[in-house]
């Protein structure tokens, strides 16, 4: 069975770092791109960011663009995202997601989310 | 950036009911290997969304059938035949065909 386990987040103040984890289970992990997406308190789903199945492609929202870094490792089946310099409108739930194959062809299983609060 | 706009905003439903959610993008979400990059997703309550169409029109093993998506270029359209309890919720499009990816603002379905 694919299991996404997100893992991370927590209460954080403004301008500090955090570091969300993704592990991946159930499925050949660096045969798929992976996804982090974002979802406000109240609000709809917005997309974070995007890695390819070996890193060679990778895509930002504008929002997180120079403060926000994605990256994986195939060896340890896991998905990060680094936040840096974090403001208020980036507290939310993130979720990550498994992409379909091993670029950008959307996402068909999602994590359950963790939850970043910035105060 | 591509803007996803979805219409309507919410939808209440008689249960064995239809309902169709549009979805229209700013520019064409058909790709240069003949692919369109237009997917759908739900959001139940208190949950993580769930993948339920992907391309249009192709939907992930398990999503029943009473699900169907069509459309081309620039507009798409999300069925819901013989409309259930269960499938109240919001449903998201997205495209995927470009960075950066966008979402359209979501339909709120309610069951009557």
């Amino acid at each position: 069975e694919v299991q996404l386990v997100d893992s991370g987040g927590t209460l954080v103040q403004p301008g500090r770092s955090l570091r969300l984890s993704c592990a991946a289970s159930g499925f050949t992990f660096d045969d798929n791109s992976m996804y982090w997406v974002r979802q406000a308190p109240g609000k709809g789903l917005e997309w974070v960011a995007a890695i390819s199945w070996n890193s060679d492609s990778i895509g930002y929202a504008d929002s997180v663009r120079g403060r926000f870094t994605i990256s994986r490792d195939n060896a340890e089946n896991s998905l990060h995202l680094q936040m840096n310099s974090l403001r208020a409108e980036d507290a939310a739930l993130y979720y990550c997601a498994k992409g379909r194959g091993r670029y950008f062809y959307g996402m068909d299983v999602w994590g359950r989310g963790t939850t970043v609060t910035v105060s | 950036d591509i803007v996803m706009t979805q219409t309507p905003l919410s939808l209440s439903v008689t249960p064995g009911q239809s309902a169709s959610i549009s979805c229209k993008s700013s520019q064409s979400l058909l790709y240069s290997d003949g692919k369109t990059y237009l997917h759908w997703f739900l959001q139940k309550p208190g949950q993580p969304p769930q993948s339920l169409i992907f391309e249009v029109s192709n939907r992930y093993s398990g999503v029943p059938d009473r699900f169907s998506g069509s459309g081309s270029g620039t507009d798409f359209t999300l069925k819901i035949s013989r409309v259930e309890a269960e499938d109240v919720g919001v449903f998201y499009c997205m495209q995927s065909v470009q960075f950066p990816l966008t979402f359209g603002g979501g339909t709120k379905v309610e069951i009557k």
